[in-house]
């Protein structure tokens, strides 16, 4: 494997369920993302990871929970979720500080959630 | 305010075009500076990073300009296959907090 994998690639899921969405990086980066991305819309920060600390949640709800065990994953927990949260959410990982190769962020596939 | 702004299109451009694309940061202190394309229903992938003394990689060149705070793309001889949305992103580490920062995105259509 290479870059960033995210699993699955699809889920539906109910109201009442709870899933797990997961991340994994192979380029050695020590910081790691999560985004929501819903139709026609940019992409929402919802955690930031650096050095498996979580430094950024923006007002996500408490219904989407991050564990980042190491550097090299991070899944999203999801329980009771809303339609509203249907969405593209997507995985990325960056180096902090930034390497020789730069800062740049590099993303997985996503995960394309819909909330039946 | 937002932290970065883009004109969001769309830009439809014949083949063989050249297209620019502008954007607009709004903290000065911001240090890294990247385009990503993003095509539709896929992750954003990077493009080039931007430097302070501007860049190019083949028919895409990027400019920043500090003291204006915007960031520019220009893409030559357009193709086909550069139909997609162009996202802007800045991000102020070490100044702040780890946190890229994307725009809303430029959508471009190129017309055989």
């Amino acid at each position: 494997e290479t870059g960033v994998t995210q699993t699955p690639r699809h889920l539906v899921m109910g109201m009442t369920n709870k899933k797990s969405l997961k991340c994994e990086q192979h380029l050695g980066h020590n910081a790691m993302y999560w985004y929501k991305q819903s139709a026609k819309k940019p992409l929402e920060l919802m955690f930031v990871y650096n050095f498996k600390e979580q430094t950024e949640n923006n007002s996500v709800p408490s219904r989407f929970s991050p564990e980042c065990p190491n550097s090299s994953h991070l899944f999203l927990h999801l329980h009771t979720l809303q339609p509203e949260d249907s969405a593209l959410y997507l995985c990325a990982s960056s180096q902090v500080p930034p390497a020789e190769t730069g800062y740049e962020q590099y993303f997985g596939p996503g995960t394309r959630l819909t909330v039946t | 305010r937002k932290e970065v702004e883009q004109d969001p299109g769309p830009f439809n451009v014949p083949e063989g075009a050249t297209v620019a694309f502008n954007c607009t940061y709004s903290n000065s202190a911001s240090q890294s500076f990247f385009w990503y394309r993003q095509d539709c229903r896929k992750e954003p992938k990077l493009l080039m990073s931007v430097y302070s003394s501007g860049n190019e990689d083949g028919r895409f060149t990027a400019q920043l300009n500090r003291a204006s705070q915007y960031i520019s793309l220009l893409i030559r001889d357009s193709k086909l296959s550069d139909s997609a949305t162009y996202l802007c992103v800045v991000n102020l580490y070490p100044n702040t907090g780890n946190q890229f920062y994307f725009g809303t995105g430029t959508s471009l259509t190129v017309i055989p």
